[in-house]
């Protein structure tokens, strides 16, 4: 069965362009998650969503960054006015549900590099 | 979610099990502890988790204390494939499994 799927893989932009990132989760999954990855460190938490609202967007760095996920599959992460900073790896995950004991199931990312 | 300690990077000899220690020494009573790896250029991968019995998969072994201070991940015979940054996570139960990731082990398996 096909995992979660990320497009693009590699997005190259110039700073102060705007970027859009997809997450496609594994079919029937009701959760959703981004997270940032930095070049050696950890994967940073940046929002979840549970169906079609966001349950958690804490980890936003700031007001240019949102994300969507209006039918309760697909999710897109927006960045606008983008900046060097902004550079990582964004990484998508889903699980069947929220709470009890289950698992996320990450996809490959996607490398944002902006210059 | 508790604070977890593990070391920056370990090796192992391939064939040979590896150990992979973590300090959670703040963990509460209703926080399970998750191990993900994450292979180079790819997504962390779920291994195996547990709450306070020692719990066993294809994957892996996790050995947790009597306390809940601290766990072990025991891969029993380590291959090449398995060199990987390792990442211990506590997590509370039914807290939209967000995960917390910290700086986790880089584990290099040699031939």
């Amino acid at each position: 069965g096909a995992g979660v799927s990320q497009t693009p893989s590699n997005k190259v932009t110039e700073k102060g362009k705007y970027v859009e990132l997809r997450c496609d989760p594994i079919s029937g999954h009701t959760a959703l998650y981004w997270y940032r990855q930095s070049l050696g460190q950890g994967p940073e938490f940046l929002i979840y969503f549970q169906g079609t609202g966001a349950a958690d967007d804490s980890g936003l760095p700031n007001d240019r960054f949102f994300a969507v996920r209006p039918e309760g599959s697909v999710s897109t992460l927006k960045i606008q006015r983008t900046e060097r900073g902004d550079s990582a790896v964004y990484l998508c995950a889903s699980s069947p549900r929220t709470g009890g004991t289950g698992e996320l199931f990450f996809g490959e990312g996607s490398r944002l590099t902006v210059l | 979610d508790a604070k977890t300690t593990q070391p920056p990077s370990m090796d192992c000899a391939e064939g040979r099990a590896a150990n992979l220690p973590c300090n959670h020494s703040t963990i509460s009573g209703n926080e399970y502890v998750y191990w993900y790896r994450q292979i180079h250029s790819q997504g962390p991968q779920y291994i195996i988790h547990g709450l306070k019995n020692n719990e066993t998969n294809e994957m892996a072994s996790l050995i947790i204390t009597e306390d809940r201070k601290s766990s072990t991940l025991i891969l029993p015979h380590a291959t090449l494939r398995d060199t990987a940054v390792y990442y211990c996570i506590v997590r509370v139960a039914n807290a939209g499994n967000m995960l917390t990731f910290g700086g986790g082990t880089r584990l290099m398996v040699k031939p």
